[in-house]
């Protein structure tokens, strides 16, 4: 199983909702992490947890707040989002820790989130 | 600082011409180059990890550390080879992945 799952595939909500992404990995990977990405934009880094500790944040605005609940789910809180925050939100894992170097990093196939 | 420059947003070639993405970075120490693929509506994927060297759907990429490059060549494009094509880099030791801009390659017929 080389497969990280994302839910929802697709999210629309209100600026005063809140929800969740998540995201699950069986692959026995201890970093995981959450990628933005803009239409027609590369993926920027959010966040990185690594051994279920978070290992990065890339000053992401507090209304994202991630969790990281055990070894193989990453879940990505939101709350009072604005209209500029609407994207695809990958996931991705890996099997390296802090200091791991060359493993593969492998998404999913991300949450389209729309902010309305 | 990792910065990875594609300076190409669009390359439209032919069935059977050669390709070449281009892929040009910055960063002080020895750093972990890729080129992941995102066909449409599919996940971003791994085509080629600069250490492994290997040749990837008749993809490959040389690491030239003098001209700071990572180019990614094909002698034969095919049709299925369109899709969006992202260089990234990783600096070792590190868990930071840091993306180009990215190039859309369309092969046509």
């Amino acid at each position: 199983d080389t497969e990280v799952t994302q839910t929802p595939k697709h999210l629309v909500m209100g600026m005063t909702n809140k929800k969740s992404l998540k995201c699950e990995q069986h692959m026995g990977h201890r970093a995981m992490y959450w990628y933005k990405q803009k239409a027609k934009k590369p993926p920027e880094l959010m966040f990185v947890y690594s051994y279920e500790k978070l290992s990065i944040n890339e000053s992401v605005p507090s209304r994202f707040s991630p969790e990281c609940p055990n070894s193989s789910l990453l879940n990505l809180h939101l709350h009072a989002l604005q209209p500029e925050d609407s994207a695809l939100y990958l996931c991705a894992s890996s099997q390296e820790g802090v200091q791991g170097q060359g493993n593969t990093i492998y998404f999913g196939e991300g949450s389209w989130l729309t902010v309305v | 600082a990792q910065r990875v420059t594609q300076p190409e947003k669009l390359l439209s070639v032919f069935k059977g011409a050669p390709v070449e993405l281009k892929c040009n970075y910055s960063y002080s120490g020895s750093p972990e180059l890729f080129w992941y693929v995102q066909y449409s509506r599919q996940r971003l994927q791994l085509l080629l990890r600069h250490i492994s060297r290997e040749s990837i759907k008749g993809f490959t990429a040389d690491l030239n550390k003098g001209e700071t490059s990572f180019h990614l060549k094909k002698p034969f494009a095919q049709e299925e080879d369109s899709a969006m094509y992202y260089c990234a880099l990783r600096g070792k030791g590190f868990q930071k992945l840091v993306f180009g801009t990215g190039t859309r390659l369309l092969v046509s017929p």
